[in-house]
């Protein structure tokens, strides 16, 4: 079974600019949700979204957004970019039965400049 | 709140060592506990889960026991391999009706020597 993949794996952005950031679940993961690493922060909650709805959402401003397909693929999108947005930002995806689990994807390395 | 604490790295040891990397919890009602360990440049793997008190977890000569009273869950191995030198995270998931959200500590760096 494929893992959870995301793309692009790295991406530098300009201040001011917008990204989107893509995500494909495990076959059959129906949750996803989604994470930022910082080096100073660790890992920090962004949001969880199960059958295209957004489930739980962390404290984050209204600068991140993220949806989620009828396949299940997810993006996440940052607006208006800043250089402390530079992270990397996991994906993880969970099935509906055993949502404790959680699988997560290599990650996308964002850098803000 | 939900929050969870761990034993700030690095922390280098020789091969063959015991391995202990502290963890400690807070969080409203019943939470479930796991490890996890990111190798160099990969994301996040499930190392070890115990879903409820007095559980032990283990996994790959790992181990960590879910203590209730101590709202801890220690992770220890007896004899680390270079092969072990990754980041280990402890972290809480605290089932909501509106949907389940983990918390993370900050990661403890370990780097085993030959």
């Amino acid at each position: 079974k494929a893992g959870v993949t995301q793309t692009p794996r790295y991406l530098i952005k300009t201040r001011g600019q917008q990204v989107t950031l893509s995500c494909s679940p495990i076959s059959g993961h129906r949750s996803v949700s989604w994470y930022q690493q910082t080096p100073g922060q660790g890992l920090q909650f962004l949001f969880e979204y199960f059958s295209e709805t957004q489930r739980n959402k962390g404290n984050f401003p209204g600068r991140f957004s993220g949806r989620q397909f009828s396949n299940s693929r997810s993006e996440m999108n940052v607006s208006t970019l800043e250089l402390g947005d530079s992270a990397l930002y996991l994906c993880a995806s969970s099935s509906a039965l055993d949502s404790y689990e959680q699988y997560f994807g290599p990650g996308t390395r964002l850098t803000v400049t | 709140g939900n929050s969870v604490t761990q034993m700030e790295g690095p922390v280098t040891l020789s091969e063959e060592a015991f391995l202990t990397i502290n963890c400690t919890y807070t969080a409203t009602g019943y939470p479930s506990l796991f490890w996890y360990v990111q190798y160099p440049g990969e994301g996040l793997q499930l190392l070890l889960k115990a879903t409820k008190a007095d559980d032990k977890g283990s996994n790959k000569g790992f181990e960590a026991t879910y203590r209730k009273e101590t709202t801890s869950f220690h992770l220890e191995k007896g004899s680390v391999q270079v092969s072990d030198s990754a980041v280990y995270f402890c972290a809480l998931i605290a089932p909501r009706d509106t949907g389940n959200q983990f918390y993370f500590g900050t990661g403890t760096s370990l780097t085993v020597i030959p």
